[in-house]
């Protein structure tokens, strides 16, 4: 079974540029996660969708950041202007339905430094 | 808003003795806690869980302890390994809101 991917694995930007990451959830899994991992920090979650429709985005500073789950499936989150504390890892992660019990698989990350 | 706090940034143990990861929370009731583990670079993968009704649970060599009076959580690791060696995530569950904490860096040697 394919795992989560994630592209690309490493983005170099200067501030004030935008970037957008992919992911590509494990087949027939409903629920999407975005996090956020600052180096020395853990994983934050950002955004959670249940298909297509957002679940939970209270932590995504909507100022500067959006994303998208399209027919259920792909997602994209999207930097729009990019500022210096936004370098980190960007995680994608994604499970079975929605709740404790199920288990999230993470994706290998995408590493993002904003210059 | 730290609501997960693992003290112990590093942790260093002999191959075959007991590991013991430490994790400190918050604002909990019903919550349910979880472990993942992470090696460089790749994604966090889960290990073993518990939920807030029980004080432990077992898979293998890994065993989670609550206590919910102290609001803490440990992993114990036994008997260690090097491939053990990694990132150890504590994270909390509650109502569609996953928290993490800083993590604990874990090197087995042998």
């Amino acid at each position: 079974e394919a795992g989560v991917a994630q592209s690309p694995r490493y983005k170099i930007i200067e501030k004030r540029q935008s970037v957008a990451f992919w992911c590509n959830p494990i087949s027939g899994h409903a629920t999407l996660y975005w996090y956020q991992q600052i180096l020395g920090q853990g994983p934050k979650l950002l955004i959670q969708f249940q298909n297509n429709g957002v679940v939970d985005d209270s932590q995504l500073p909507k100022d500067r950041f959006s994303a998208e789950r399209l027919k259920g499936v792909d997602s994209t989150l999207k930097i729009q202007p990019a500022k210096l504390e936004d370098s980190a890892v960007y995680l994608c992660a994604s499970s079975l339905v929605r709740g404790p019990t199920d288990t999230q698989y993470f994706g290998p990350g995408t590493r993002l430094t904003v210059l | 808003d730290q609501q997960v706090k693992q003290n112990s940034p590093s942790l260093s143990v002999q191959e075959g003795r007991i590991s013991i990861l430490n994790c400190d929370y918050t604002n909990s009731m019903f919550d349910y806690f979880l472990w993942y583990k992470k090696y460089p670079a790749e994604g966090p993968t889960f290990l073993i869980s518990i939920s807030s009704i029980k004080d432990k649970n077992e898979d293998g060599r890994f065993t989670v302890f609550l206590n919910k009076s102290a609001k803490h959580l440990s992993l114990h690791i036994v008997p260690s390994q090097p491939g053990d060696s990694a990132v150890y995530f504590c994270g909390k569950y509650n109502n569609n809101d996953m928290r993490f904490g800083a993590g604990t860096r874990l090197t087995v040697k042998p």
